[in-house]
């Protein structure tokens, strides 16, 4: 078993929808970091969390820790929100990343 | 100030043979690692350093080597490459140790 499991694998949205990527991880750590891969390789880290939420513009990542799980919700999707998003998690090791969720947002 | 960069950007080798990765810190970041990306494997980690000293190490074979050097900018190496070293080499920079990191554009090597 995966120590970080995303879902959805895939997902396809139109234009203004609400989106919800689920992360859930079965080790301890003391973070969880939501990164964006564009098409030619680029990461960005969207947010590093440790518990409750955290708002940047349309973007809000969740953590509960004590269900070991994390939600990024993106509001009003557009289609340049189209990207692999990728849920890692750090504490006694480095960081450990799920497999990633690829976002395809029509318009 | 100038984002996280990594030299080559594009790089072909042959089976056998050698090569080196340079990674260029933000300025002030003492932190780097290192990433391996394949598509069947996804994100894997290789290696991280602090001032100068590799804190942790990912789960590679000894051909895997890396050091950073006193002004923060880190080098990778894998010796005699195999088919399956080819990948996208991912660095990423932080302040400190723990701290969000920031990631370069990458490195693609082929193993032809």
């Amino acid at each position: 078993k995966n120590e970080v499991e995303q879902s959805p694998q895939n997902l396809t949205a139109q234009e203004g929808e609400f989106i919800t990527i689920n992360c859930s991880y079965s080790v301890g750590i003391s973070a969880l970091h939501w990164l964006q891969q564009h098409p030619g390789g680029g990461i960005v880290s969207l947010f590093m969390l440790s518990s409750g939420k955290k708002k940047h513009g349309r973007l809000i990542a969740t953590i509960n820790i004590q269900e070991k799980h994390s939600s990024l919700h993106i509001t009003a999707s557009h289609p340049r929100d189209s990207a692999v998003y990728i849920c890692a998690v750090s504490g006694n090791t480095p960081l450990v990343f799920g497999k990633g969720t690829r976002l395809s947002v029509i318009a | 100030k100038a984002g996280v960069t990594q030299t080559p950007r594009y790089l072909i080798k042959t089976r056998g043979q050698q090569v080196t990765l340079s990674c260029s810190p933000i300025s002030g970041h003492r932190s780097v690692s290192w990433y391996q990306q394949t598509p069947g494997q996804g994100l894997q980690f290789l290696f991280e350093y602090f001032s100068e000293t590799q804190r942790n190490k990912g789960n590679f074979p000894g051909r895997f080597s890396g050091r950073q050097f006193s002004n923060s900018r880190s080098e990778m190496n894998v010796s005699t490459l195999e088919l399956g070293d080819s990948a996208l080499y991912l660095c990423a920079s932080s302040l400190q140790a723990d701290y969000e990191q920031y990631f370069g554009p990458g490195t693609r090597l082929t193993v032809t």
